[in-house]
């Protein structure tokens, strides 16, 4: 079956500094892989999204790219804000299954 | 452009009442919807999915269901309460996909619920 494993947390930083979280998966066939964030209190949001082998992501100075050799998806940021603080989470969708696979999600707190 | 809504944002109820929350969705037709719960501090659990007016599919037996009387709404219900049913409720909602593509999840605001 599919999963996704993203590195655990928390990760704490301070403001400017470089974040990366560490994303990898199992699937049968090829998948499309979204990072999404959760602010405090809200729904998730898609950040962004890769639906093919090298294709790359971005949005809000995030970026990730589909490495299909590695099976991984890392989420990067060169130089993260306070308003970054939120939790990450890493998902895979097949074409023939309605369901994403989520991974547990990596808590951010960015200290200004 | 699209828009999911739920209600009520946050409730608070007894161990062994009934609950009903409920999702809609503005500004597409036939969408795939979801119902996930995230217990405090951990992941998402996929509840129910539906494809379609009355077609559900269960992904956790437990003491919820759930219901699409129309195609842009989606009911969670419980006839009693347990303790372990708090936590943050999410409706998402996803273009009905055709093969060879996976569309992406929109989420709702959440509905907070607390059993006391």
């Amino acid at each position: 079956g599919n999963s996704v494993t993203q590195m655990e947390g928390p990760v704490t930083l301070s403001e400017e500094a470089f974040l990366t979280i560490n994303c990898t998966y199992t699937a049968t066939g090829y998948p499309s892989l979204f990072w999404y964030v959760q602010y405090p209190g809200e729904g998730l949001q898609l950040l962004l999204k890769a639906t093919k082998a090298d294709d790359k992501g971005s949005n809000k100075g995030f970026e990730a790219t589909y490495r299909k050799e590695t099976t991984s998806f890392h989420l990067e940021k060169g130089s993260v804000q306070v308003s970054d603080s939120a939790v990450y989470f890493c998902a895979l969708g097949e074409s023939n299954d309605y369901k994403l696979s989520f991974g547990a999600g990596t808590t951010v707190t960015v200290r200004a | 452009s699209q828009t999911i809504h739920q209600w009520p944002a946050t409730l608070v109820q007894p161990v062994g009442s009934p609950l009903s929350l409920e999702c809609t969705v503005e500004g597409t037709s036939n969408p795939n919807l979801y119902w996930y719960r995230q217990a405090a501090g951990r992941g998402l659990q996929l509840l129910f999915y539906s494809v379609g007016i009355g077609q559900i599919s269960s992904e956790v037996p437990q003491n919820l269901s759930a219901s699409r009387p129309q195609d842009r709404q989606f009911i969670l219900s419980s006839k009693k309460l347990l303790l372990s049913d708090s936590g943050f409720y999410l409706c998402a909602w996803s273009v009905l996909g055709g093969q060879g593509f996976f569309y992406e999840q929109y989420f709702g605001p959440g509905t907070r619920l607390t059993v006391t």
